[in-house]
C-alpha cells in the first residue's frame, strides 16, 4: 500500500457526461500528479500540482481540469466524455516537488460507453 | 523517434532465471532513471531510483545506467513467480519537466 488513495475504483458512464476523480496523497506529500494509462499510449502525464498550485501541464485535454485543495487532496474533472477517454487514471504523490520518487495510487478505471 | 523506447514483451522465463529488462532513450539531458513495477490492475510501484551513470543494487534487483549509450537496464536475479508484472522505466532531467515513461515490458516467471 503506497498510502495514496483514489476514489472511485471503477466508473462506468456515457459519452457526453462529466465525472470527477478524487485523490488523497500520502501524509506529508505536497505534490500530486495525474496520469492516464491506456494500452496503446502507455502512462501519459496530465498535470502536476504542488501545494495547491499548478506546476506543470502535460497532454491534458481542454475538456479535463484539475485542482488541489488546501487539505492537499486533488480532483480531476473530465467532461464531455468520449469513448477514447476510457482508460486507467492514476494519481501519484511525492515529497516537495521531487518528482523522481513518486508513489502511485491504485487508480480509477473509467469506462465510457 | 520516441523519447523512451522499451520492448513490450511479453517476456517469459523459468523460475530462478536472471532477467534483463532494458530501455533506450534519446534525450541526453536525462539524469534520473527509475524502474517501476506494475501488477495487473494495480498502480505502478517504485522499485529502483538511480542518478547518472553506474549501478545500484537492492536485493535481487540491480539497475544499470549507461549514459554514453543512452541505455538503462534492470536485472532480476533468481526470478520468482511473484516477479510477474509489467516493468516500466521512467526518466527525468531533474528540472520541472515531467517524468517520461516507457510503455512497459510484461514479464512472466513460470514456476
Amino acid at each position: 500500500d503506497s498510502g495514496v488513495t483514489q476514489t472511485p475504483k471503477h466508473l462506468i458512464t456515457a459519452t457526453g457526461q462529466r465525472v470527477t476523480l478524487r485523490c488523497s496523497p500520502r501524509s506529508g506529500d505536497l505534490s500530486v500528479y495525474w496520469y492516464q494509462q491506456s494500452l496503446d499510449q502507455g502512462l501519459q502525464f496530465l498535470i502536476h500540482y504542488y501545494n495547491g498550485e499548478e506546476r506543470a501541464k502535460g497532454n491534458i485535454l481542454e475538456r479535463f481540469s484539475a485542482q488541489q485543495f488546501p487539505d492537499l487532496h486533488s480532483e480531476l474533472n473530465l467532461s464531455s466524455l468520449e469513448l477514447g477517454d476510457s482508460a486507467l487514471y492514476f494519481c501519484a504523490s511525492s515529497v516537495e516537488a521531487i518528482q523522481e520518487t513518486q508513489y502511485f495510487g491504485p487508480g480509477t478505471r473509467l469506462l465510457v460507453l | 523517434q520516441k523519447e523512451v523506447e522499451q520492448d513490450p514483451g511479453p517476456l517469459s522465463v523459468p523460475e530462478g532465471a536472471i532477467v534483463s529488462l532494458n530501455c533506450t532513450y534519446s534525450n541526453s539531458a536525462f539524469q534520473y532513471f527509475m524502474w517501476y513495477r506494475q501488477y495487473s490492475r494495480k498502480g505502478p510501484e517504485l522499485l529502483m531510483y538511480t542518478y547518472s551513470s553506474g549501478n545500484k543494487e537492492d536485493g535481487r534487483f540491480t539497475a544499470q545506467v549507461d549514459k554514453s549509450s543512452k541505455y538503462i537496464s534492470l536485472f532480476i536475479r533468481d526470478s520468482q513467480p511473484s516477479d510477474s508484472a509489467t516493468y516500466l522505466c521512467a526518466m527525468s532531467d531533474g528540472g520541472n519537466t515531467p517524468l517520461v515513461f516507457g510503455k512497459g515490458t510484461r514479464l512472466s516467471v513460470i514456476a
